[in-house]
């Protein structure tokens, strides 16, 4: 299993320049996750999802969208990039039910808007 | 809304000595899940312990333990015999029990822990 990969690891945009980050699990899982983390916080809820085509808002979802359209896979959409999105974002899954439910993470992505 | 909070945002520790992390947290709910994760510089975030905390007995994980303290809200992380390995970001979080919705994490601000050859 490669669990959960996230494409791609490093990017560079200008303000205003649209961009989709991939994440993609061979889990099974029910649950996805999108999360930012600011220089020196904790990682923040923008989107998440419990099933294809079921999402809802985290946190902090402005300027941000997601589809999920499979189990497998949960983009996450930058319409106009801001420079308060410069971020590294977590995709993270999980199967969402029973006591010892534990969410998996991605790798990240280090994004920097200019 | 829960909140966790970490309040050293570095640490340092020599190499096989004990060091400790702490973490509190506010919520109003009686029941609910507590973690800590572990943030290596390769970004990779990796679950080193969880705690019910329906359980009174406290998490433990070979060389790391926690102690939970219900009425305190605390709960700090105990990493014993350090290794230079041990060397990464901390990251207390919180999930909800009866949040059975989003089933989401709220994080801390991280500790960053240095270990000392």
């Amino acid at each position: 299993n490669a669990g959960v990969t996230q494409t791609p690891k490093f990017r560079i945009l200008k303000i205003g320049q649209s961009m989709t980050l991939q994440c993609a699990q061979d889990m099974n899982h029910n649950y996805m996750y999108w999360y930012r983390q600011d220089p020196g916080m904790g990682l923040k809820l923008i989107y998440y999802s419990v099933g294809a085509g079921i999402t809802d808002k985290g946190e902090v979802p402005n300027g941000y969208n997601v589809s999920r359209s499979t189990t497998e896979d949960f983009p996450l959409r930058l319409e106009l990039a801001a420079p308060s999105q410069t971020s590294v974002y977590f995709c993270a899954s999980s199967l969402g039910q029973g006591v010892r439910d534990e969410q998996f993470f991605g790798p990240g992505t280090r994004l920097t808007v200019l | 809304a829960q909140t966790v909070t970490q309040s050293q945002p570095e640490m340092s520790v020599q190499e096989a000595e004990t060091v400790t992390l702490s973490c509190t947290y506010d919520t109003s709910e009686s029941d609910y899940y507590l973690f800590w994760y572990k943030q290596p510089p390769s970004r990779q975030m990796i679950l080193v312990i969880r705690q019910e905390a329906y359980k009174q007995q406290n998490a433990t994980e070979n060389r790391f333990s926690v102690n939970f303290q219900k009425a305190a809200k605390s709960f700090s992380l105990k990493i014993s015999d350090s290794q230079l390995g041990d060397a990464a970001m901390y990251f207390c979080a919180y999930r909800s029990f009866m949040d059975t919705g989003r089933r989401a994490l709220t994080f801390g601000s991280g500790t960053r822990l240095q270990v000392q050859p």
